[in-house]
């Protein structure tokens, strides 16, 4: 069974800090990686995605992610955080078979 | 939110009564999912359908039934045998073989 895991429940950055939040995934096959975010009662945003290709991967609103295949894991970067940033953010694994699993989902707090 | 819309926005039930929740998208997308989203639980998958007439199980079916009689359109049914029918519930459209998701407004269901 596929699965996906964020250790952390919640990070804490300065405003104009570099930020990153942790994926690990475990699936059968290629694995399809995606990071979406999230504000208050509403539904999830793409932020970006990896199918295949170059290893670092360009997003929305200056997000990056870099999937590491031997390490199993799809980190979602920025250089420079906002304030505006501060949501909860999910990292998601599809199979070939369009079945998606999601992780429990990192609250990213930026500061002034 | 795009081209997906899901009503109510929303939904107080009575314990024992089955409720519909519908989701229906202009995107021209094949895959259509259902998930759950409950507090520090991420989203977890209920069902999810890649064509007409056809949808397979996800990580926490039983409880719930859907059809997909349409394209465009793929309603989820809360049932009485579903146990704690509180949460949030999350319907996304993707484009095949693998694509991004793309999510609608939500539905918050509340069992009284």
């Amino acid at each position: 069974a596929q699965s996906v895991a964020q250790p952390e429940d919640q990070v804490n950055v300065a405003e104009g800090n570099p930020l990153t939040v942790k994926c690990t995934y475990s699936v059968s096959g290629n694995p399809y990686l995606f990071w979406y975010v999230q504000y208050p009662n509403r539904g999830l945003q793409f932020l970006l995605k990896y199918i295949t290709g170059d290893n670092l991967v360009k997003g929305s609103y200056g997000f990056e992610a870099e999937f590491n295949k031997s390490q199993t894991s799809f980190h979602l970067k920025k250089p420079s955080a906002l304030v505006s940033d501060s949501a909860l953010y999910f990292c998601a694994v599809r199979d070939n078979a369009g079945k998606s699993t999601f992780g429990d989902g990192t609250t990213l707090t930026v500061k002034p | 939110d795009g081209g997906i819309t899901q009503s109510p926005k929303y939904l107080f039930r009575k314990e024992g009564q089955n409720v519909t929740l519908s989701c229906e998208q202009n995107l021209n997308h094949d895959a259509m999912y259902w998930y759950r989203q409950d507090p520090g639980q991420g989203l977890r998958l209920i069902y999810y359908s890649q064509i007409v007439n056809d949808f397979q199980k996800g990580d926490i079916a039983e409880g719930y039934s859907v059809s997909r009689e349409k394209k465009e359109s793929f309603p989820l049914t809360v049932t009485s045998a579903q146990k704690n029918p509180t949460a949030f519930y999350l319907c996304a459209t993707a484009g095949l073989p693998v694509d991004t998701q793309y999510f609608g407004p939500g539905t918050r269901l509340t069992v009284l």
